[in-house]
């Protein structure tokens, strides 16, 4: 399978514990973005990485939020002391950017988080 | 800041039949579209997408359309089949500037056999 894995699919978790995700690229993809969605609402978006630069981030990512892409690949997205408010699916996009073309964002099945 | 309007939220049509999404931005720099489709449990599949040189565009039964100085896009399903059934989703960013896409907050397609 060649598109956008991550893990885990599901994660349930306790208020004030941490939790790290995991996003794989398409191969080539220079582009990762993050986006969090909520029931009944379309894809926020909450950062994004050109290779390894995390070059833009949502005022939704609070401080106990931090997403790394270290080699340029794959990308996790933590979030430290959960709160029931950080329920919601996580997904992960990747994008190739070509001159003069569009970019097209191809998205993973997500991670569905929930915060008891 | 910028957002995406998507009308109506649920959309409830007869097989056969076509159906119709609509979205405005206010962003007037955006200058490419894309339309996704989110079944349960899955992520966005784009389905269609336009780009802001062009009013108009066609995939099979799939069509959307531009009215950049009114910023609206809307997206047209034609003959729909149950497999249809979906959450659509419209987007609008400024394409290749590396900015953010911002969606709407989707359609609930129904397509009754």
């Amino acid at each position: 399978d060649t598109g956008v894995s991550q893990n885990p699919r599901h994660k349930i978790t306790k208020r004030g514990q941490n939790v790290t995700f995991r996003c794989d690229p398409i191969s080539e993809h220079n582009r990762l973005y993050w986006y969090r969605q909520t029931l009944g609402q379309g894809p926020e978006f909450l950062t994004y990485f050109q290779n390894e630069a995390q070059l833009e981030k949502s005022r939704l990512l609070s401080d106990r939020f931090s997403a790394e892409r270290p080699k340029g690949s794959f990308s996790t997205l933590e979030i430290q002391r959960t709160e029931q408010g950080d329920s919601a699916m996580y997904l992960c996009a990747s994008s190739i950017t070509l001159r003069g073309q569009k970019e097209t964002q191809y998205f993973g099945p997500g991670t569905r988080l929930l915060v008891l | 800041g910028e957002n995406v309007e998507q009308h109506p939220s649920t959309l409830s049509v007869q097989e056969g039949d076509s159906a119709v999404i609509k979205c405005t931005y206010s962003d007037s720099a955006s200058n490419y579209f894309p339309w996704y489709k989110q079944e349960l449990g899955k992520g966005p599949q784009l389905i269609i997408d336009i780009r802001s040189n062009v009013g108009e565009k066609k995939d099979q039964r799939i069509a959307v359309t531009l009215n950049k100085t009114a910023k609206h896009f809307s997206l047209h399903i034609t003959e729909t089949q149950p497999e249809d059934s979906a959450v659509y989703f419209c987007a609008a960013s400024r394409g290749t500037g590396g900015f953010k896409t911002i969606f709407g907050a989707g359609t609930r397609l129904f397509v009754k056999a």
